[in-house]
């Protein structure tokens, strides 16, 4: 059964550059949500997307944003990283009026 | 914010034994997810279970959970090496479908053969 795609696997920044993450639902899921886990946390939600809108915000930094476009893929984009950035970042999506989340393999994001 | 209480934080079994997790959560829920994620990887979901459910099962795990103490706790029956990950307890709020989840601490299960 296919899964939920994230590109790239890894990644590893210099501070103050910017990443962009991308992620790939589920076909037929129509929500995607964004997940960072530091290491040894737990997951925090940082943003969601229903039909290419933005339904719902976290404790997501000013410095990321995120859109969904019309094939339902989702980017989150990161601009001024910092030390503190260094984590797992996990894309999810979900069938509409659903409550399970199916989760990607993650980005693990590095900055240097 | 931290959502759930996992308990305990770690956990040590003999292979063919049954591990039992369980996990508070502070506010009104819509359902409470379980997970595992093994070192470092990708979230595997378990089971989903309802605030209206009390009970679930899925093979060889068992889900319970109780609204008025606000906890659930998931039983993992004669364990294998391969459950050795973390565990993970996530709350989705009351309201409509698609919410976000609300995870708690993880616990950390290994299994010895």
């Amino acid at each position: 059964a296919a899964g939920v795609i994230q590109s790239p696997r890894h990644l590893i920044k210099e501070k103050r550059e910017t990443a962009t993450l991308k992620c790939y639902p589920i076909p037929r899921h129509d929500t995607v949500y964004w997940y960072q886990q530091g290491p040894g946390q737990d997951p925090q939600f940082l943003i969601s997307f229903y039909e290419k809108m933005q339904s719902d915000k976290g404790s997501i930094p000013d410095r990321f944003s995120a859109q969904q476009f019309s094939d339902y893929h989702s980017e989150l984009n990161m601009s001024s990283l910092e030390l503190g950035d260094s984590a797992l970042y996990f894309c999810a999506s979900s069938l509409p009026q659903t409550d399970e989340q199916f989760f990607g393999p993650g980005t693990r994001l590095t900055v240097l | 914010s931290q959502q759930g209480e996992e308990d305990p934080q770690a956990l040590s079994i003999q292979e063919g034994e049954n591990a039992t997790m369980n996990c508070s959560y502070k506010t009104s829920i819509n359902n409470l997810q379980w997970y595992r994620q093994n070192s470092g990887r990708g979230l595997v979901h378990l089971i989903l279970i309802r605030s209206n459910e009390r009970e679930k099962h899925s093979g060889r795990l068992r889900v319970t959970l109780d609204t008025s103490k606000k906890s659930s706790s998931l039983l993992i029956t004669a364990s294998r090496a391969a459950d050795t990950a973390s565990y993970f307890c996530a709350t989705g709020p009351v309201g409509g479908a698609n919410s976000k989840l609300t995870f708690g601490k993880g616990i950390t299960l290994s299994v010895r053969p």
